[in-house]
């Protein structure tokens, strides 16, 4: 069975370093998505990718967090420098495309991060 | 703006009992709602989804929710809890629309005691 795939699944850094999260979409999955999980709460969403594009990144911190998808299949998350505040898992999902109908989101395992 | 309320962070029932957990929702059209389950240091898992067909919608492992729009309520209910249901389960809604972006609650921890 097809499924989103991320990479580190654990990582711990320490503050005002540079950390990065890599994202494998299902095949195919035009859609992907970044999202925060600090512990005790729900997913936020931080980006949204259509292929390439960014079609919302209205709640990513972008004076120290960046994303990227350049050729619309994987994608990259990176954060610089990290804070103690950014300790919290980072989920992936990916979905076929988000159009007129609904679309199920598929989640990767998560990247848990802890700053130190 | 959307957003979904699960009352009790927190649930515990017996092996064998009736599992109810609890959402709410606000959105000013027509929503999509779901329920997802978590398990520890794990992604999400879809359990069920309501796109405005039947509003009694049945799931994956025994679970079912109920849309009832005059309540603004779609709780997640499984008549026969399994030690294998204790995780975290998550409600979430989407507005129909392009970005089908996903708004989820703070999440129940359900325990199941033997």
């Amino acid at each position: 069975e097809a499924e989103v795939a991320q990479s580190p699944r654990y990582k711990i850094t320490e503050k005002s370093q540079a950390v990065a999260f890599w994202c494998d979409p299902i095949s195919g999955h035009a859609t992907l998505y970044w999202y925060r999980q600090i512990l005790g709460q729900g997913p936020e969403l931080l980006v949204q990718f259509q292929d390439e594009s960014v079609v919302d990144d209205s709640q990513l911190p972008k004076d120290r967090f960046s994303a990227e998808r350049l050729k619309g299949v994987d994608s990259t998350l990176k954060i610089q420098p990290a804070e103690l505040g950014d300790s919290a898992m980072y989920l992936c999902a990916s979905s076929l495309v988000a159009g007129t109908s609904y679309n199920e989101q598929f989640f990767g395992p998560g990247t848990r991060l802890t700053v130190l | 703006a959307q957003s979904v309320t699960q009352l009790g962070s927190h649930v515990s029932v017996s092996e064998g009992a009736l599992v109810l957990l609890r959402c709410n929702y606000s959105s000013s059209v027509p929503p999509y709602l779901f329920w997802y389950v978590q398990y520890p240091n794990q992604g999400l898992q879809l359990l069920l989804k309501y796109t405005s067909a039947a509003t009694l919608v049945k799931g994956i492992n025994g679970f079912e929710a109920e849309f009832k729009k005059s309540e603004t309520s779609f709780h997640l209910t499984k008549p026969s809890a399994h030690m294998s249901d204790a995780a975290e389960y998550f409600c979430a809604v989407s507005r129909s629309g392009s970005a089908r972006q996903l708004t989820f609650g703070s999440g129940t921890q359900l325990t199941v005691l033997p």
